[in-house]
């Protein structure tokens, strides 16, 4: 099946510095990627939906400064957590969509486990 | 708005034996409905999915669920787990497609020797 890499798996920083989160399709071109928050004991939350070449859109109490996402190409699309802050640890996970024959598949990353001390 | 309960954040059950995992919804229009699967350090692995149609839905791995209206429930079942279903389930819904898929909290599933 279709390979969504995502990379780094694990990360730890400081607080105060920025983190980048890659997303790439390996074997297919997305449609549209996803990106994912998860807090512990907490249901995957959606952040943003971003489309090649377009500005991405944010769900609403996500801060487009902070959660900064640039969708390059049909293959990649990057999350750079800027100015990270504890409250930013969690686990941040991204999926890709692609439309098939029939219907529309997502795949999932991953993902990557931020900690900020 | 839609949401979705999983009953449940982990679950035990003896090898060989029915795994069932709940799962209930609430969406102002008819569901797209999914069950997701997670092992350790991968991604999230779509087990199965109900659209339309049949409201008993097959999956891989053994996996199948059925979507009951009256209930407002998808729960996830199979007749008799294997070591290698360990892992954390995901119940998920959405108006249509993968725009705006609400996850509900996983359950962790235990198999027991």
């Amino acid at each position: 099946g279709a390979v969504v890499s995502q990379h780094p798996s694990r990360v730890i920083c400081k607080s105060g510095t920025s983190v980048k989160i890659e997303c790439r399709s390996l074997d297919f071109q997305a449609t549209t990627m996803f990106w994912y928050r998860q807090f512990p004991k907490q249901s995957l939350m959606l952040m943003a939906t971003s489309n090649e070449g377009s500005k991405a859109t944010y769900e609403q109490g996500v801060e487009k400064d902070k959660f900064l996402i640039n969708h390059a190409s049909l293959t990649l699309s990057t999350l750079t957590v800027t100015s990270a802050h504890p409250e930013d640890s969690s686990f941040y996970i991204c999926s890709a969509s692609v439309l098939g024959d029939r219907d529309e598949k997502l795949f999932f990353g991953s993902g990557t486990q931020l900690s900020v001390l | 708005a839609q949401s979705v309960t999983q009953l449940g954040s982990h679950v035990s059950v003896s090898e060989g034996a029915l795994v069932l995992l709940r799962c209930n919804y609430s969406s102002s229009v008819p569901p797209y409905l999914f069950w997701y699967v997670q092992y350790p350090n991968q991604g999230l692995q779509l087990l199965l999915k109900y659209t339309t149609g049949a409201t008993l839905v097959k999956g891989i791995n053994g996996f199948e669920a059925e979507f009951k209206k009256s209930e407002t429930s998808f729960h996830l079942t199979k007749p008799s787990a294997h070591m290698s279903d360990a892992a954390e389930y995901f119940c998920a819904v959405s108006f249509g497609g993968y725009q705006k898929v609400t996850f509900g909290t996983g359950t962790k599933l235990q198999v027991i020797p």
